[in-house]
């Protein structure tokens, strides 16, 4: 079954709290996204990664950080400087080699914060 | 430079009606142009994309019409159906190494 798995898909946090969402794929993409959605502000984008042991920021990336160790893994920490973490947390990749910029998106992870 | 601006934000059609989703942007350099469509509780998958050498594209009931000079390009949904009601997010970006910039949604209700 290829493809992008997220995981929790629903995760409740308490404020003050780091929760660590993980985005795994086996689709051998090299570049992987993290977009937060809340409803009427679209898609925006948190950090990104081109390659292995590199990532940028993208527009909103205070309070979040990320790692990229392994091509198949991209985790996302949403740490308690991030203001208002409650939103949807979707991951996606790019296949660079295919030339088009097609993003290929998980199914999400919804993070409330209590 | 690098917005995309999407309306309306929220739309209600009824069955076999047409869908207009608008979708304006400002950096000239973009020269791809896709729409996803997102589903409850899913992640945006892939509907439709054009390049502005061509001024529409169609493909089954969904069609893209580009005007280059206005920097506008919408979504159009004939025959709409209750099947297609879910949130669309228009999308504009260079091809060459440029991060895909999103508008804000339009959430579709099709009414039986």
């Amino acid at each position: 079954d290829g493809g992008i798995t997220q995981s929790p898909k629903y995760l409740f946090r308490k404020e003050g709290q780091n929760v660590t969402l993980s985005c795994e794929q086996n689709l051998n993409h090299d570049a992987m996204y993290w977009y937060r959605q809340d409803p009427g502000q679209g898609l925006r984008l948190i950090y990104y990664s081109q390659i292995v042991n590199d990532f940028q920021k993208g527009d909103i990336a205070e309070g979040y950080s990320v790692s990229r160790e392994k091509k198949e893994s991209f985790p996302l920490t949403v740490t308690s400087a991030q203001k208002n973490p409650t939103a949807f947390y979707l991951c996606a990749t790019w296949d660079r080699g295919a030339g088009a910029n097609v993003l290929t998106f998980g199914a999400g992870s919804r993070l409330t914060v209590l | 430079q690098q917005q995309v601006k999407q309306s309306p934000q929220s739309l209600i059609v009824q069955k076999g009606g047409i869908s207009i989703i608008n979708c304006a942007y400002e950096n000239t350099a973009f020269d791809y142009f896709p729409w996803y469509q997102q589903f409850p509780g899913k992640g945006p998958a892939l509907l439709i994309a054009i390049r502005p050498d061509v001024s529409e594209k169609k493909e089954g009931r969904f069609t893209i019409s580009f005007n280059k000079s206005a920097k506008q390009f919408s979504l159009h949904i004939m025959d709409s159906q209750p099947g297609d009601s879910a949130t669309y997010f228009c999308a504009a970006s260079k091809t060459q190494g440029g991060k895909l910039i999103f508008g804000q949604g339009t959430e579709l209700s099709v009414k039986p």
